[in-house]
């Protein structure tokens, strides 16, 4: 299935942690990614993980991957106004097909 | 290393008409997909080549179609464009293979009127 789920909206302090959720269905998918996309851009690849790994940090970011539960999370650490974007998770399908989820808005608060 | 260039950057065009859209991958990229982005739908997967040869497809009408050439460059064309066209085409460059990491271009904005 493709059907990948995100929560759609998260408001935090800046200084703050800010944690993203994403709900995946296809259990075969050997990379999960993170993208974030800002006001009129592309999508920027932020960090990805690989489904046999359980947690993955690549400076403030930190990725948890449960596999019995297909979910992935995004924690941002010391959450700063320029990361104040729309945050894609994503899941391969075959031959470099990513299905998407619907996107979180995360608003920084100065 | 250049990141992924799409071509032009914005885009009007008139209910049926028909548009090219031009994507060049990271040099050394043979893996070239193309998806489109709407408020509605979000981002849908359209089709991905690899080595001038389409390998998989999204479920898109037949007005949407592309192409690879021998330098990895990609084309995708809408024909008879529709209102519902309107959207963000988005194109991703991977290296080889299967599931290797994606990059993405800045994306054409495409608006029918």
């Amino acid at each position: 299935g493709e059907d990948v789920e995100q929560s759609l909206f998260l408001s935090v302090r800046e200084g703050d942690s800010s944690v993203i959720n994403c709900t995946y269905t296809d259990s075969s998918s050997t990379y999960l990614y993170w993208y974030k996309q800002e006001p009129g851009a592309g999508l920027q690849l932020l960090t990805y993980i690989f489904s046999n790994m359980d947690m993955k940090q690549d400076q403030r970011l930190t990725v948890l991957l449960n596999k019995k539960d297909k979910h992935l999370s995004l924690r941002i650490a010391d959450t700063q106004t320029g990361d104040s974007a729309i945050y894609f998770c994503a899941e391969t399908l075959r031959r470099n097909r990513l299905a998407f989820g619907k996107g979180n808005q995360v608003v920084v608060i100065p | 290393k250049a990141g992924v260039t799409q071509t032009p950057r914005y885009l009007i065009k008139t209910r049926g008409q028909q548009v090219t859209l031009s994507c060049s991958p990271i040099s050394g990229h043979r893996s070239v997909s193309w998806y489109q982005q709407t408020p509605g739908q979000g981002l849908q997967f359209l089709f991905e080549y690899f080595s001038e040869t389409q390998r998989n497809k999204g479920n898109f009408p037949g007005r949407f179609s592309g192409r690879q050439f021998s330098n990895s460059r990609s084309e995708m064309n809408v024909s008879t464009l529709e209102l519902g066209d309107s959207a963000l085409y988005l194109c991703a460059s991977s290296q080889l293979g299967e599931d290797t990491e994606a990059f993405f271009g800045q994306g054409t904005r495409l608006t029918v009127v």
